[in-house]
């Protein structure tokens, strides 16, 4: 298994606070992506980096921000959670951003914003 | 426009029938196609890919897919499941890019 850890796996929070969730990966990868899960819709992309501090939005970034310091991390915070940003989070490496690569999945957060 | 289309949201199936998930892409440029797979509270993890050459793909647990350029397809098809395939199966497509783009996925239950 690809080593990806995500941190919380699950959290439960208010409408309206602020919530980080993170991605810590051992293999070394470039590309660090953040996808949510919603029934009907598969996965969409949120952020991706490309390199430490190199992010770019994806299809559904509005209301969320990113930030990567270091190779390892990649975090992901909801500036202000609304109900609507209840979902499953994955979190997602691969080794570079060539076409063919595989990309490499966690084990998933799920997040309920109540 | 959707890249990727999964028309099936959800296939039944007994155990040790064949069972084909379908994908269609929508692309004129070079694509890049896979096919994953998501047990229940887990993560993805990859079936198969095609790339370019042979347009039959195999992949683990016995499953394999067809690119068809002309039909622009790449169906998933395994002979004979089991009561352990059940699962959700989604195809994903690259456009010659550093993105995955997800189609919304099939259920595929397997019953005894």
């Amino acid at each position: 298994d690809a080593g990806i850890t995500q941190s919380p796996r699950h959290k439960v929070t208010e409408t309206g606070t602020p919530v980080t969730l993170r991605c810590h990966q051992t293999e070394n990868h470039r590309y660090m992506y953040w996808y949510r899960q919603d029934p009907g819709h598969g996965l969409r992309l949120i952020h991706y980096s490309y390199g430490v501090k190199d992010t770019d939005k994806g299809e559904v970034s509005d209301g969320y921000s990113v930030s990567r310091s270091k190779t390892e991390d990649f975090l992901l915070t909801l500036e202000s959670a609304t109900s609507s940003q209840t979902s499953v989070y994955f979190c997602a490496i691969s080794e570079s951003g060539a076409p063919g690569n595989t990309i490499y999945f966690g084990e998933g957060s799920w997040l309920t914003v109540v | 426009a959707q890249s990727v289309t999964q028309l099936d949201s959800q296939v039944p199936v007994f155990e040790e029938a064949p069972v084909e998930l379908r994908c269609n892409y929508s692309s004129s440029v070079s694509v890049y196609l896979f096919w994953y797979v998501q047990y229940p509270n887990q993560g993805l993890q990859l079936l198969l890919k095609y790339l370019s050459g042979s347009t039959l793909v195999k992949g683990i647990n016995g499953f394999e897919a067809e690119f068809n350029k002309s039909q622009t397809s790449f169906h998933l098809r395994k002979p004979s499941v089991h009561i352990s395939d059940t699962a959700e199966y989604f195809c994903a497509v690259n456009l010659n890019t550093d993105k995955l783009i997800f189609g919304t996925g099939t259920r595929l239950q397997v019953f005894p």
